[in-house]
C-alpha cells in the first residue's frame, strides 16, 4: 500500500511571499491532517478533514493559512503572505475512519519549507 | 488544558534498555502512542497502548500505561544503533481524537 504522499519536499521563500503544499494521503482514508512541526518541537495539528469537511482548525491562523480539500482526496496547505516564523516541516497525515479504530495516523515525508 | 511532556534527551550504551518518559494531561484520551522519527523522515507509529490497559508487549518495545498519574513509558529492550531517533509520545484529544505530541525525547545509542 502506498503511503503519504507530499511536495515538494523542501522549499525556500521570501517573506511576504506566498506557497502552498501538496498531499495525496493513503487510498481509502477519510480524514487528513496537516500539522506544522518547528525545529526542536512536536508536531501541532493546523487542521482536520473528515473526508471534505473540516472538523478542527482552531490552530489555524487563518489570517494567512488556508487549506482545502477538494472531492475528499488531495489537500493543500497554502499560507499567504508567509512570516519568518512560518520556517518549519509541514507534515501531513491520514487515517481510516472505521468502526474499529485506534485512530492511528500514517505521516508523509513532510515538506520542510525555510522563509528568510 | 491538554499537555504532553517528555525529557529531551536520553542516551544509552547499545544492547542495554532504553527507557523514555512521558506525562500526559487528558485524562479522556482513549489512546497513547509512541511515534518515532528519524532524520530527514515522517513520524513512524511505533507502538500504542488503549486506555484500560496497563501494558502491552510487542517484540523488543513494552509499554506502560500508569493512568492513576497519568504516566507513559516506552522500554527498547536490547537498543541498537538503529533506535537512534527521536521519540514521540501522544495523546488522543476531543470529540475527533486529534493528536497531542510531546517535544519528542531524542534517543542517542553509543557503542
Amino acid at each position: 500500500e502506498a503511503g503519504v504522499a507530499q511536495s515538494p519536499r523542501y522549499k525556500i521563500i521570501e517573506k511576504r511571499q506566498s506557497v502552498a503544499f501538496w498531499c495525496n494521503p493513503i487510498s481509502g482514508h477519510a480524514t487528513l491532517y496537516w500539522y506544522q512541526q518547528i525545529l526542536g518541537q512536536g508536531p501541532k495539528l493546523l487542521i482536520q478533514f473528515q473526508n471534505n469537511g473540516v472538523v478542527d482548525d482552531s490552530q489555524l491562523p487563518k489570517d494567512r493559512f488556508s487549506a482545502e480539500r477538494l472531492k475528499g482526496v488531495d489537500s493543500t496547505l497554502k499560507i499567504q503572505p508567509a512570516k519568518l516564523e512560518d520556517s518549519a516541516v509541514y507534515l501531513c497525515a491520514s487515517s481510516p475512519l472505521r468502526r474499529q479504530t485506534t485512530y492511528e495516523q500514517y505521516f508523509g515525508p513532510g515538506t520542510r519549507l525555510t522563509v528568510t | 488544558g491538554e499537555d504532553v511532556e517528555q525529557s529531551l534527551f536520553l542516551s544509552v550504551r547499545e544492547g542495554d534498555s532504553s527507557v523514555i518518559n512521558c506525562t500526559y494531561t487528558d485524562s479522556s484520551s482513549t489512546y497513547l502512542y509512541w511515534y518515532k522519527q528519524e532524520p530527514g523522515a515522517g513520524l513512524q507509529l511505533l507502538t500504542y497502548i488503549f486506555s484500560n490497559m496497563d501494558m502491552k508487549q510487542d517484540q523488543r518495545l513494552t509499554v506502560l500505561l500508569n493512568k492513576k498519574d497519568k504516566h507513559l513509558s516506552l522500554r527498547i529492550a536490547d537498543t541498537q544503533t538503529g533506535d537512534s531517533a527521536i521519540y514521540f509520545c501522544a495523546e488522543t484529544s476531543g470529540g475527533y481524537n486529534k493528536l497531542i505530541f510531546g517535544a519528542g525525547t531524542r534517543l542517542a545509542v553509543h557503542p
